[in-house]
C-alpha cells in the first residue's frame, strides 16, 4: 500500500523558534493534507494542498505541495506553547467520487520549551 | 462548519461485552464516513469505510463480524465492537466528508475520538 514517510519523528524546540517538518512518498498524491492532533482528541485539519507547487498559509503555518507531487513540508513560525502536539501529513488514495481514503504519516511530535 | 461529533468520548467495558460508538455529522450530510483506530504513539489506521445505505468496506485484517458498522442515515454511523477483548482497547476515531463534494477537494473532518478500555 501507499506509505507516507514523515520526519522528524519528534522535535524539541524553544518557544519562538521556527519549525519545519516534511513528508515524502514513493507514490504521487493529488492532495496533501496536514493535521494536528492534541492528546486524547481527533485530528484537526490545518492546511489542505491541491496543486503541485502550491504554497498555502494559515496564520503562522505554511505548507507547500512539492512539484513532484511526492512530498510536502509544513513550517511553523515563531512557535508558541500551544503548538505542542502531533502533526500528521495525509494523502488520499482510492478511486470513485465519495470513496477515497486517507493514508497518514506516522506523525511528528512537537514539544515546545517555554 | 463541518463538525463531527463522536460519542462516547471514553468507555470502559468488561471483556466479552459489546460497545457501540456513534459518529454524527452535525451540520452537514455525509454519504461516506471512515473509522480509524489509533494505538498509543502510533498513527491512525483505517479500519473501514462506511457508506450510507450499503455495507461497509473493511480494510484487510479487520474482522467485519467483530467491528459492526451501520451507516443508517446521512448524519450517523455507528461502530459496534462485539465481544470486546483487552487487545481491542484503543482510540477509535471517525471521520466524514461533506456530501456532494468531489473526492480530492474535500478534506476529511474528524470526530474527537473514543477511548475504549476493555478490562
Amino acid at each position: 500500500g501507499q506509505q507516507l514517510n514523515q520526519s522528524p519523528q519528534s522535535m524539541f524546540i524553544q518557544e519562538g523558534e521556527d519549525v519545519s517538518m516534511n513528508c515524502t512518498s514513493s507514490s504521487i498524491f493529488n492532495t496533501w493534507l496536514w493535521y494536528k492532533q492534541d492528546p486524547g482528541e481527533g485530528p484537526v485539519l490545518l492546511i489542505a494542498l491541491y496543486k503541485a507547487g502550491e504554497l498555502t498559509s494559515n496564520g503562522r503555518l505554511t505548507a507547500q505541495f512539492g512539484i513532484t507531487r511526492k512530498d510536502s513540508f509544513l513550517n511553523i513560525s515563531a512557535s508558541i506553547p500551544s503548538d505542542v502536539g502531533i502533526y500528521f501529513c495525509a494523502g488520499p488514495h482510492g478511486s470513485g467520487a465519495g470513496s477515497y481514503q486517507l493514508t497518514f504519516g506516522k506523525g511528528t511530535k512537537l514539544s515546545v520549551i517555554p | 462548519g463541518a463538525v463531527v461529533s463522536q460519542h462516547p468520548s471514553w468507555v470502559i467495558c468488561k471483556s466479552g461485552t459489546s460497545v457501540k460508538i456513534e459518529c454524527r455529522s452535525l451540520d452537514f450530510q455525509a454519504t461516506t464516513m471512515f473509522w480509524y483506530r489509533q494505538f498509543p504513539k502510533q498513527s491512525l489506521m483505517l479500519m473501514a469505510t462506511s457508506n450510507e445505505g450499503s455495507k461497509a468496506t473493511y480494510e484487510q485484517g479487520v474482522e467485519k463480524d467483530k467491528f459492526l458498522i451501520n451507516h443508517a442515515s446521512l448524519t450517523l454511523s455507528t461502530l459496534t465492537v462485539t465481544s470486546a477483548h483487552p487487545e481491542d482497547s484503543s482510540f477509535y476515531i471517525c471521520s466524514a466528508r461533506v456530501r456532494g463534494r468531489s473526492s480530492y477537494n474535500s478534506p476529511l473532518h474528524f470526530g474527537n475520538g473514543t477511548r475504549l478500555t476493555v478490562t
